[in-house]
């Protein structure tokens, strides 16, 4: 499976935007990037996700770099509802709509 | 209305004992999965089912049976409950390449 990087955590003020990076040197032609985020005790929920063009969406945008060997999940108004671990996943076309998680990105929002 | 439900959402019980959860999504997803969250957050696919059929089965003991009575419905059926076995488990369904939909998780433990 391809893996990708991400950092442990991460913290950001209220209302200001969040970078989220994650590095997939491994990726291969056909992997779509996914993000998802899991708030406390409750089940992961789809963020966005990509092939080659940046996406934005009504949650946050992808901005996925031109070589795709990395990518940043962006926020542009963090709130502390924000607050949870973000996974970044490469989707494998080729084995199923299987989703591999990594550890993710802790990502601490202070007011 | 929850689109993906679980139940029980907690369940205590001994080792040796044999249990089950329950996972019903109401969005009418071809595909449905099961996932474990152990103890240090990570989150590792188990069992896949696309209208009723197995498609993804991860290095899973045999005592671990997924049950998929119709596309709507996918049980998680264990047997011989270990200690190893006390996570939080995840029920999801997604159309066939979509965005996966969680469950809010059934937190298992084994004393």
């Amino acid at each position: 499976d391809a893996k990708t990087t991400q950092p442990n955590s991460m913290e950001s003020n209220e209302e200001e935007p969040v970078h989220l990076p994650c590095n997939h040197s491994t990726i291969s032609g056909t992997d779509y990037i996914h993000w998802y985020r899991q708030l406390p005790s409750q089940g992961p929920e789809y963020v966005i996700h990509g092939l080659t063009s940046n996406v934005n969406n009504r949650m946050a945008s992808l901005a996925i770099a031109e070589d795709r060997k990395s990518s940043t999940l962006i926020l542009h108004r963090a709130t502390l509802r924000d607050a949870a671990v973000y996974y970044c996943i490469l989707r494998f076309m080729e084995y199923g709509n299987k989703l591999v998680f990594g550890a993710g990105t802790i990502l601490r929002v202070k007011s | 209305d929850t689109a993906v439900s679980q139940t029980p959402k907690y369940l205590v019980t001994q080792m040796g004992n044999d249990k089950s959860i329950k996972c019903e999504q109401n969005l009418g997803h071809d595909t449905m999965y099961w996932y474990k969250q152990d103890s240090k957050k990570f989150l590792k696919i188990m069992f896949s089912y696309n209208n009723k059929e197995l498609i993804i089965n991860e290095t899973v003991p045999n005592r671990f049976s997924p049950k998929s009575p119709d596309k709507a419905h996918l049980n998680l059926h264990i047997n011989s409950l270990e200690l190893g076995d006390s996570a939080v488990y995840f029920c999801a369904s997604s159309p066939a390449w979509g965005e996966l939909f969680f469950g809010e998780g059934s937190r298992l433990t084994v004393l």
